[in-house]
């Protein structure tokens, strides 16, 4: 079974950048076929998707925020981490990593999800 | 706003059908692409209800269907159940702008 869970700083201030760790166990990263994205929802409002890592590193990142965006990968750890930079009160929300299937671009299972706020 | 254009919300007694629109266009939906719907239940993650334009994960009860035609799709739950009371997600991949994953922008539905 796949499980991914999210982790890192539940505050963040204005300006400063966000990381935030997803590990993944039951698939492989190296393994073709497999992916790993992100996707966030602030309080109140819808999914918005962020970015996706492939099992080759293609790298895949939302126009609107791609300049402010970094996925890697540690592939000896199970784990993807994103960055944010710059980060604003508006990018309070809750944070989920989820396993993808290239093959359809879906989100076939999601880690729980971790609120961050962001302090002004 | 959303790529991907849903009624907001949505409503239905036990036992009757609902249905909840996705409205894409010739970059996603009318492309060829795929797409998903998820169930979203307050403070968990989503899930998966419908890959593919019409498949159910392992688990999801054949009330739930899913179809797609032309730059549009809908999700059709029959014998409504409290426990459906939820938000619901579309979702697709747009191949402007360098190829992205689109969300819709939700519907509430409530039972």
């Amino acid at each position: 079974q796949i499980t991914l869970k999210e982790s890192g700083p539940t505050l963040v201030k204005h300006t400063q950048t966000l990381t935030l760790t997803c590990s993944f166990s039951a698939f492989s990263l190296y393994t073709s076929g497999e992916a790993v994205g992100w996707i966030r929802q602030p309080p109140g409002k819808a999914l918005e998707w962020l970015g996706l890592i492939y099992w080759n590193d293609e790298k895949r990142y939302s126009p609107s925020l791609k300049n402010r965006l970094t996925i890697t990968r540690d592939t000896s750890k199970n784990e993807v981490v994103l960055t944010m930079t710059n980060m604003d009160p508006v990018d309070t929300a809750t944070y989920y990593c989820a396993h993808s299937r290239p093959r359809y671009h879906d989100f076939d299972y999601w880690g729980q999800g971790t609120l961050v706020t962001v302090s002004s | 706003q959303s790529v991907l254009t849903q009624t907001p919300s949505v409503s239905g007694a036990p036992g009757q059908r609902v249905t909840i629109s996705c409205i894409g266009s010739s970059s996603n939906i009318g492309a060829g692409y795929d797409v998903h719907w998820y169930q979203h239940l307050p403070g968990t993650a989503p899930k998966l209800l419908i890959y593919g334009n019409n498949n159910r994960p392992s688990g999801v009860p054949d009330r739930f269907s899913g179809s797609k035609s032309g730059t549009s799709a809908s999700l059709a739950i029959t014998g409504l159940q409290a426990e459906d009371e939820a938000d619901y997600y579309c979702q697709s991949y747009d191949n402007s702008l360098s190829g992205s994953v689109v969300f819709g922008g939700g519907t509430k539905l409530t039972v």
